[in-house]
């Protein structure tokens, strides 16, 4: 079976700082892959999508870059935290092949900036 | 993509059905209605889909309006466990890829 896993589950940094977020999926080849940031009290927002290893589509401009150096590891980066950065952050995978409908989300990064 | 409105938040009675609405006016001929949901502090969860005829699962069913400009998800027996926030997301069908845009939702608070 499919298993989506994120890491840290919860992290404190303070503004400026760098981040790092991981995700890596196991079970599955060629996944697509996204990541999510939910703030406080809002709905989910699509950072970061893709297709395949080095291909990475961006759905908003921000301070944030995402990299995906293995078939199912998705980094999601930032050189300088903003206080705007601390939200809720998702990593999801989808099939890449067949009717699509289903995407199966991990358990988050809860991230504050102060 | 077709936009949709759903209330913010709704009750329900424990053992109840759950009803929520969800309009989709200007959804095009080949867009599906997807329904997920997010418990508290987890990532969001598949419930149903459908095109134009009413589906149903072990979890739910999807009422769609012959018209499509709406459909209903239905809790048949709401327990504690469905509090969580439902979204509705129309899109077409793809089948290598996809992205869903979640909106906010609407807060369905089961109460005992």
């Amino acid at each position: 079976s499919q298993t989506i896993h994120q890491w840290p589950a919860t992290l404190v940094q303070p503004v400026g700082s760098p981040l790092s977020l991981e995700c890596t999926v196991e079970g599955t080849s060629n996944p697509n892959l996204y990541w999510y940031r939910q703030a406080a009290g809002r709905g989910l927002q699509l950072l970061f999508y893709s297709v395949g290893i080095g291909q990475i589509s961006s759905e908003v401009p921000q301070n944030l870059s995402a990299s995906r150096p293995q078939d199912r590891q998705f980094i999601l980066s930032s050189k300088k935290l903003l206080l705007s950065d601390s939200g809720f952050y998702l990593c999801a995978w989808s099939v890449s092949s067949g009717p699509y409908y289903e995407q199966y989300f991990g358990p988050g990064t809860r991230l504050t900036v102060t | 993509d077709a936009k949709t409105t759903q209330p913010p938040s709704m009750d329900c009675a424990e053992g109840r059905a759950a009803n929520l609405p969800c309009n989709h006016s200007t959804i095009s001929g080949n867009e599906y209605v997807y329904w997920y949901r997010q418990i508290h502090s987890q990532g969001p969860q598949y419930i149903i889909h459908g095109l134009k005829n009413n589906e149903t699962n072990e979890m739910a069913s999807l009422i769609i309006t012959e018209d499509r400009k709406s459909s209903t998800l239905i809790l048949p027996h709401a327990t504690l466990r469905d509090t969580a926030v439902y979204y509705c997301i129309v899109r077409g069908l793809r089948y290598n890829f996809n992205k869903f845009y979640f909106g906010s939702g609407t807060k369905l608070n089961v109460k005992p």
